[in-house]
């Protein structure tokens, strides 16, 4: 257990929709990742933030925003949501962000039909 | 762009078969270089981190090794809880836009049989 939580685990919706990955960082980490996995890109970062503010910023769609709340835990909503989007969501989190472990949640597995 | 390249995409080893998985990369400026195992369907979990040529780590039957163009994750007489898919990543220097950033490749997927 690396102590970062992620819920829902399973999200199930319909095309056009929106919904909303929730992540709570390891007690004392400031920064949170968030990453998509899916089987043809493999793990793909998508966004960063550091306690409160984005850090960094990968190649992640308009369609999707996050935002980090003043207790640390963050939020990943996807909106207008495609079949393409189906993939397992994750978040990591680390100290501080320049070069210490980043560790990852368990997941949140979107199913788009 | 920073690229990473993992090798084998699978590896099918017996129990006890020693081997080693290979990570390939191109980065500009490397600032750490991440090993992780994951199961199916789970988060990854960290492993290693080596941040510079020459560098090695050792944990139960795994040891990273680190040059300025590749690492390598040798496993020793493995056995089959060490089945899993093994991902490397780069953390570049850059900063900026990517400050956090980690760029993964795609995985080698390691399967002991008994």
């Amino acid at each position: 257990d690396s102590g970062v939580t992620q819920t829902p685990k399973h999200l199930i919706t319909a095309t056009g929709q929106r919904v909303t990955l929730r992540c709570s960082p390891r007690s004392g980490d400031l920064s949170v990742y968030w990453y998509q996995q899916s089987l043809d890109q493999g793990l793909q970062f998508l966004i960063q933030y550091y306690n409160g503010e984005e850090r960094a910023k990968g190649n992640i769609l308009e369609r999707f925003s996050a935002q980090q709340f003043p207790d640390l835990h963050s939020e990943l909503n996807l909106s207008s949501l495609e079949l393409g989007d189906s993939a397992l969501y994750f978040c990591a989190s680390s100290v501080v962000g320049i070069t210490d472990t980043q560790y990852f949640g368990p997941g949140t597995r979107l199913t788009v039909l | 762009e920073d690229q990473v390249t993992q090798s084998p995409e699978a590896l099918r080893l017996q129990e006890g078969e020693s081997s080693s998985l290979n990570c390939s990369y191109t980065v500009s400026g490397l600032r750490g270089l991440f090993w992780y195992r994951q199961d199916p369907g789970k988060g990854p979990e960290f492993l290693f981190t080596l941040y510079s040529a020459g560098e090695e780590k050792e944990k139960e039957r795994l040891k990273a090794t680190l040059t300025k163009k590749e690492s390598f994750l040798h496993i020793t007489a493995p056995k089959p809880e060490d089945s899993a898919t093994y991902l490397c990543a780069v953390q570049a220097r850059a900063g900026g836009t990517s400050y956090g950033k980690l760029t993964f490749g795609q995985g080698t997927i390691l399967t002991v049989h008994p």
